[in-house]
C-alpha cells in the first residue's frame, strides 16, 4: 500500500524568495518519488525523480528535492521563485520495481501563486 | 513530435450518450495508462496496460472499456455517460522492466463535459 500527504494545498511566495513544497510519502515498498507540475488547462510535467540514487535530486526549471528515508519526506524546494512557476504541483509514489504493479498515486496537488 | 498525444481535446456530450477518447505514444513505451483528474485536481488512476496486457483496474464502472490494440495506444470507451464522467481524462505512458526509467509521461488530457 502507498499513499502521499502534501501539506498544503495552496502556498504563496513573493518573487525572488523559497518555494518549499511539503511531501511525505507511506509505502510497504522501497519507493520511487516524483514530483510533477501542471500549468493551467496542460498536462503533467515531469520535474524530477528519486529512482534510489542519489538522495538530493535535482530537477528542470531550477528545483530540486531531497530523499528523506528516516522522515519519509520528499520535499521539493527552489532558492528563488519565479512568476513562471505558478503552477499545481503534485508529488508522486510508486513502488521500486516494476513487476506486475506500476501503480503511481498522486497526491491531492498544492497550487503555487507567485506575487510580484 | 508529440510524445504523448489524445483526441479530442475537449469532449461536450448529453446523458446517455456513448463516446471515445484516443491515446496515442511515440515514444516506444511498453506501458500506458488512463487517469482521471476531478474537479479539484485530484488524481487517480483507472487503468493500466502493459504490452496490450491489462494491468491496473481500478475500482471504475464497467461503463469505461479500454483497448489497446497496439503498444502505441490505447482507448477509452465509455458507454451511457453520466454527469459525474465529467472530469478530465489523461492518458500517459513509461517504460518499466529491467531497461525501464519508470517516469510517467503525460499526454495534453482531453476535457469531457457531460450536460
Amino acid at each position: 500500500a502507498q499513499s502521499v500527504t502534501q501539506l498544503g494545498s495552496h502556498v504563496s511566495v513573493s518573487e525572488g524568495a523559497l518555494v518549499l513544497l511539503r511531501c511525505n510519502y507511506s509505502s510497504s515498498v522501497p519507493p520511487y518519488l516524483f514530483w510533477y507540475v501542471q500549468y493551467p488547462n496542460q498536462g503533467l510535467q515531469l520535474l524530477l525523480k528519486y529512482t534510489s540514487a542519489a538522495t538530493l535530486v535535482k530537477g528542470i526549471n531550477g528545483f530540486e528535492a531531497e530523499f528523506k528515508k528516516s522522515e519519509t519526506s520528499f520535499h521539493l524546494t527552489k532558492p528563488s521563485a519565479h512568476m513562471s512557476d505558478a503552477a499545481e504541483y503534485f508529488c508522486a509514489v510508486r513502488p521500486n520495481s516494476g513487476g506486475s504493479n506500476y501503480k503511481l498515486t498522486f497526491g491531492k496537488g498544492t497550487l503555487l501563486t507567485v506575487n510580484p | 513530435d508529440t510524445a504523448v498525444s489524445q483526441t479530442p481535446k475537449y469532449l461536450v456530450t448529453q446523458m446517455g450518450n456513448d463516446k471515445s477518447i484516443k491515446c496515442e505514444q511515440n515514444l516506444g513505451h511498453d506501458t500506458m495508462y488512463w487517469y482521471k483528474q476531478d474537479s479539484k485536481k485530484f488524481l487517480k488512476i483507472m487503468f493500466s496496460y502493459n504490452n496490450k496486457e491489462l494491468i491496473i483496474n481500478e475500482t471504475v464502472p464497467n461503463r469505461f472499456s479500454p483497448k489497446s490494440p497496439d503498444k502505441a495506444h490505447l482507448n477509452l470507451h465509455i458507454n451511457s455517460l453520466e454527469l459525474g464522467d465529467s472530469a478530465v481524462y489523461f492518458c500517459a505512458s513509461s517504460q518499466e522492466g529491467r531497461r525501464g526509467s519508470y517516469e510517467q509521461y503525460f499526454g495534453p488530457g482531453t476535457r469531457l463535459t457531460v450536460t
